[in-house]
Formats: C-alpha cells, structure tokens, sequence
C-alpha cells in the first residue's frame, strides 16, 4: 500500500489564482480530513468527510472547498489563493468513522501564495 | 470545546538524558488523547494514544505516556533519548460524544536532542 499520497510537494501561487490540491488514500478508509500547519499553531481541521458524498467544515474553512466523490480521492480547492493561506496542508485517513481510530497522515503540499 | 496546551515550544536535550514533553487538555467530556511525531520533512504519525484502562501507555521506541484525569494531563516521557528522536511532538484530543475522528491539537513542542 502507498498508504496517504498528497500532490504536489510544494506550489507557489500568485494572489487571485486558484488551484487544487490531491489527496488520495489506498487503504479503502471512510474517513478523510485537511488539515494545515501553520508556526506556532499546530494543526487546524479545514474540511472532512465520513465516506463518499459526504463532507463537512472544520475549523477553518472559509476559502476552500472539497468533494468526495470516490472512497479513494479527497481533493482540496482553492478558490482564490490569499497570502493567508500560505501555510502547510495535510491529508489524513482513518479506517473508520470514529473517535478512537488512529489517523494516517500524507507527506504534506507547501503552499506558498506570493 | 476543548483545547490542549502544550506549554514549551522547544526542549533541547543532551543524548541519553531523560525527557518530559508536557501536555494539557481542557474539556468538560471524557476524552481520547493522542502523542503525534513529526519528523523533519514528513507527516504525522502515531506514538501513543489513550482510550481507556490503564492510565500508562507505551510506544514500542521507548516513549510512555499517563493519563491524569485529576490534573488533565497527558505528558510524554521517554528515559534516555536519542538523536534519532528529534522531531516536533503533538498533543491532540478527539471527543469521543460525537466528535467523529475530529482532532484538536497542541502547538507542538520541538524535542532538539543534542551530542
């Protein structure tokens, strides 16, 4: 298994554009997540989803959209980039939908939005 | 809601020395609480992690956590590091009354073991 595979690696983005990020997991999880690091912050949820044709907003949200349309894929898009949104995205997985599971995180993408 | 604090941003060690990474976790529910480990360039992964029984929990590279219900905590110990163990360690909690696989992390804490 490739297990959580995110890309690309790294992007920069002029303000205004827009662009999608990739996500996609081999382990055939029901749950998926974003979420971006950012110093001296940790990690904050943007978006989730318990299954296909399902997600829902995180903690942050504003300026990004998802859609889940296979158990597989979990792309994130944005919409118009900010010089805000600079920051690093991660991906992450769990067998189920549930409290307990331990989360399976990709390598991130570093957006840099200029 | 709930938060978790973990208070020291970086902690540099000297290999071999013992090590505690603190955590705090505020919330009026019982929790499941998590030890994250990022290494340099890579994603997060899974240390250790509390659901219920014994407060002590290990990982199988030498790190132990306790649950401390009384005093909210969840500290990270290990007694003798290496230099392999630089990484940056995240505290997170996930609420287990219908907060699905929703985590809230700490800021991190940057464990710099030194020769």
């Amino acid at each position: 298994n490739a297990g959580v595979t995110q890309t690309p690696k790294f992007q920069v983005l002029k303000t205004g554009q827009s662009m999608t990020l990739q996500c996609a997991q081999d382990m055939n999880h029901e749950y998926m997540s974003w979420y971006r690091q950012d110093p001296g912050m940790g990690l904050r949820l943007i978006h989730y989803s318990v299954g296909a044709g399902i997600t829902d907003q995180g903690e942050v949200p504003n300026g990004y959209n998802v859609s889940r349309s296979t158990t597989e894929d979990f792309p994130l898009r944005l919409l118009s980039a900010a010089p805000s949104q600079t920051s690093v995205y991660f991906c992450a997985s769990s067998p189920r939908v549930s409290s307990t599971d331990t989360q399976y995180f990709g390598p991130g993408t570093r957006l840099t939005v200029l | 809601a709930q938060s978790v604090t973990q208070l020291d941003s970086q902690v540099p060690v000297f290999e071999e020395a013992p090590v505690e990474l603190r955590c705090n976790y505020s919330s009026s529910v019982s929790v499941y609480l998590f030890w994250y480990v990022q290494y340099p360039n890579q994603g997060l992964q899974l240390l250790l992690k509390y659901l219920s029984g014994s407060t002590l929990v290990e990982s199988i590279n030498g790190f132990e956590a306790e649950f401390n219900k009384s005093q909210t905590s969840f500290h990270l110990r290990k007694p003798s590091v290496h230099i392999s163990d630089t990484a940056e360690y995240f505290c997170a909690v996930s609420d287990p009354a219908g907060g699905g696989n929703k985590l809230t992390f700490g800021t991190g804490t940057q464990l710099k073991v030194e020769l």
